[in-house]
């Protein structure tokens, strides 16, 4: 079966860094996204990592490794509307998006 | 209209009783998706159209038709409502390098 597997849920401080895994096993891979989504509201894109590596996006970054199964999303100098749960989804080989549960990530001041 | 709007923002529907909700983009996204998403659950594929005119199966199919007679539009209806179907509705549309855009979701109540 297809799974992919993230935490539930997370708590961070205003200012610091936060690391946020997910690791995947699916019927073949065509690239891995993260999504951001405020409660109450609908996800919207944050990053797409297909190769191997670092895609950095301003305080954002996501880190692929495809013989792991593994990916995570770095998020810098954390800020207040930080809060939200992230979303990651790999494209398997049909090119639908199969979807993790989602980590919540709740920021402290 | 900007990007993907879904209509209604709620409801709360009588089990048994037929539901469209509707689903509209103005990108000219060939592909559009139908989710729910459920707490503790990630987005459950319902039906997807990878162009007008043909749809497909998701991972949760079971009580719900959808139907792309044109680009821009993706309703998605259920036949006759049972409470296992309150859940929030997200609808998406997707170009060509796999990136989804979502709709602002409906949040049905089957009672």
């Amino acid at each position: 079966g297809q799974n992919i597997d993230q935490p539930t849920e997370m708590t961070a401080t205003e200012g610091a860094i936060v690391q946020i895994n997910c690791t995947y096993q699916t019927s073949g891979f065509n690239g891995l996204f993260w999504y951001q989504q405020h409660a109450g509201e609908a996800p919207t894109f944050l990053s797409y990592n297909v190769l191997d590596g670092l895609e950095e996006k301003g305080r954002f970054s996501s880190f692929l490794s495809r013989s792991k199964g593994y990916s995570y999303l770095l998020l810098k100098e954390l800020q207040m509307k930080d809060s939200a749960s992230y979303l990651c989804a790999v494209m398997d080989s049909n090119y639908q998006l199969i979807w993790g549960a989602g980590t919540k990530l709740i920021i402290k001041p | 209209i900007a990007g993907i709007t879904q209509a209604p923002t709620s409801q709360i529907l009588a089990a048994g009783r037929r539901m469209t909700l509707r689903c509209t983009q103005d990108m000219r996204h060939n592909a559009m998706y139908w989710y729910r998403q459920d707490l503790g659950l990630g987005l459950r594929l319902i039906h997807y159209s990878n162009t007008a005119g043909t749809t497909g199966k998701g991972e949760v199919p079971d009580g719900y038709s959808v139907s792309r007679a044109n680009t821009d539009d993706f309703p998605l209806t259920l036949a006759s409502a049972v409470p296992s179907q309150t859940s929030v509705y997200f609808c998406a549309s997707s170009g060509g390098e796999g990136e989804q855009f979502f709709g602002p979701g409906t949040r049905l109540t089957v009672l």
